[in-house]
């Protein structure tokens, strides 16, 4: 079954310390995405890829860098966890022929001390 | 700044009742409008969508009206079950335009009372 995984689902992060996301999905899909999700403001989108080897900047980018080595898997990287970075980050793929029509991971629950 | 409102931030309704989310856009060029649903501990799914070409779309309990004169949108969800209570994000894309990025609202938090 086509789906979009998220590793780890939960993790707790040192501020100053780095943080990896990893994101991997079977849909065969091209585009992939990074949300962060924080209460009162939605689901706002840090990096996006249209290709491997390939990145896009976001609407809030800063702090936050972007891999994308295969069609599978894109990462997150958050080189210098800060207090602010705590929040729930989703990943999603899309087909680019539907770009509107995005399949959402479960979710990784970021707490940064 | 592109930005996609939706009101009210929660909503009761009783088992049975319609519930209505509301949603408005400012940027002219969206022309694609998902509606997605999230449940707690999960990713967003989306439930329904609708192009900027048609002022209707129907499917099952879940009905969107859209407004393009005035740049809204609503959810309606007729028959609401307590399976309903979730988070629903209006988003809004230019697709086939200048991205294929999704803009989403900060949700409306439905509760479905038995």
């Amino acid at each position: 079954e086509a789906a979009v995984t998220q590793s780890p689902r939960s993790k707790v992060a040192v501020t100053g310390g780095k943080v990896t996301l990893s994101c991997h999905q079977t849909n065969n899909h091209d585009y992939m995405y990074w949300y962060r999700q924080d209460t009162g403001h939605g689901l706002r989108l840090i990096h996006y890829s249209y290709v491997a080897d390939s990145t896009e900047k976001g609407d809030i980018p800063d702090g936050y860098k972007a891999s994308r080595p295969s069609q599978e898997n894109f990462s997150l990287i958050l080189e210098l966890a800060s207090l602010s970075q705590t929040a729930v980050y989703f990943c999603a793929s899309s087909d680019p022929s539907s770009s509107y029509e995005q399949y959402f991971g479960p979710g990784t629950r970021l707490t940064v001390l | 700044q592109q930005q996609v409102r939706q009101s009210p931030q929660s909503l009761t309704v009783w088992e049975g009742e319609t519930a209505i989310l509301n949603c408005s856009y400012e940027d002219s060029t969206f022309n694609y409008f998902p509606w997605y649903q999230q449940f707690p501990g999960e990713g967003p799914a989306l439930l329904i969508s609708i192009s900027s070409v048609s002022d209707k779309k129907e499917d099952g309990r879940f009905t969107i009206f859209f407004n393009k004169r005035e740049k809204k949108l609503s959810l309606h969800i007729t028959d609401s079950q307590p399976g309903d209570s979730a988070t629903y994000f209006c988003a809004a894309s230019d697709y086939g335009g200048s991205g294929n990025k999704l803009i989403f609202g900060t949700g409306t938090l439905l509760s479905v009372k038995p």
